[in-house]
């Protein structure tokens, strides 16, 4: 699996858009990208994933670069309750079921 | 719909000693995995079942085993506790759809010290 940058921290305030960079320049063209966030105490939660349209639901936007180097998801209105850790991973679809977490982005969502 | 649950919630070992932690997964879902969270060491995959058969296993060693039950839940075994074993371990379930695979549901954990 490619492995993926993300930033240590960065803060929001509420009611902001949060935007989370994820640098996978070694991405092959069958790996997928994913985001899971753990918020403390708690197990992760599945956010969004996406091959190289940008995608989005109830609780997020994907944005893939076109060289799919690089990807941002994107929480539209930042929440005291998104305060997490956010996880981008970068695998193949069905890759023996695991996933691979990385050291994530501490996002902290101040009022 | 009731979500991955796993018990106990804590659990205090000594060294040397054996623990147990069990796991249901989702209605409906057929694999489960296992991840251990060290402190400062971030998440590890442990191990993955599926259709009770152990599908993959991690950079563990033997004495981290498991087993999947007919009603797909499951149990991880820790022989021989270390005080590195010390860890909130993880479980999580995915449906049986191979395309759903990469999307896997967590539970709260089991916060195991080892003392």
């Amino acid at each position: 699996d490619a492995k993926t940058t993300q930033p240590p921290s960065m803060d929001c305030a509420e009611g902001r858009a949060a935007n989370l960079p994820c640098n996978h320049s070694t991405i092959s063209g069958n790996e997928y990208v994913y985001w899971y966030r753990q918020i403390h105490s708690q197990g992760p939660q599945y956010i969004i994933h996406g091959l190289k349209n940008n995608e989005t639901n109830e609780m997020a936007s994907l944005i893939i670069t076109e060289d799919r180097k690089s990807s941002t998801l994107i929480l539209p209105h930042a929440t005291l309750r998104d305060t997490a850790v956010y996880y981008c991973i970068v695998r193949v679809r069905n890759s023996w079921g695991k996933l691979q977490f990385g050291a994530g982005t501490q996002v902290v969502v101040t009022p | 719909e009731a979500g991955v649950t796993q018990s106990p919630t804590h659990l205090i070992k000594t060294r040397g000693q054996q623990a147990t932690l069990r796991c249901s997964p989702i209605s409906g879902h057929t694999s489960v995995y296992w991840y251990q969270q060290a402190l400062g060491l971030g998440l590890q995959f442990l191990l993955w079942y599926d259709e009770g058969e152990e599908r993959n296993r991690g950079n563990f060693p033997p004495r981290f085993s498991g087993r999947q039950f007919p009603n797909y839940s499951s149990e991880l075994n820790v022989n021989a506790l270390e005080l590195e074993d010390s860890a909130l371990y993880l479980c999580a379930s995915s449906p049986r759809d191979p395309k759903a695979w990469d999307i896997q549901y967590f539970g709260a954990g089991t916060r195991l010290s080892v003392l």
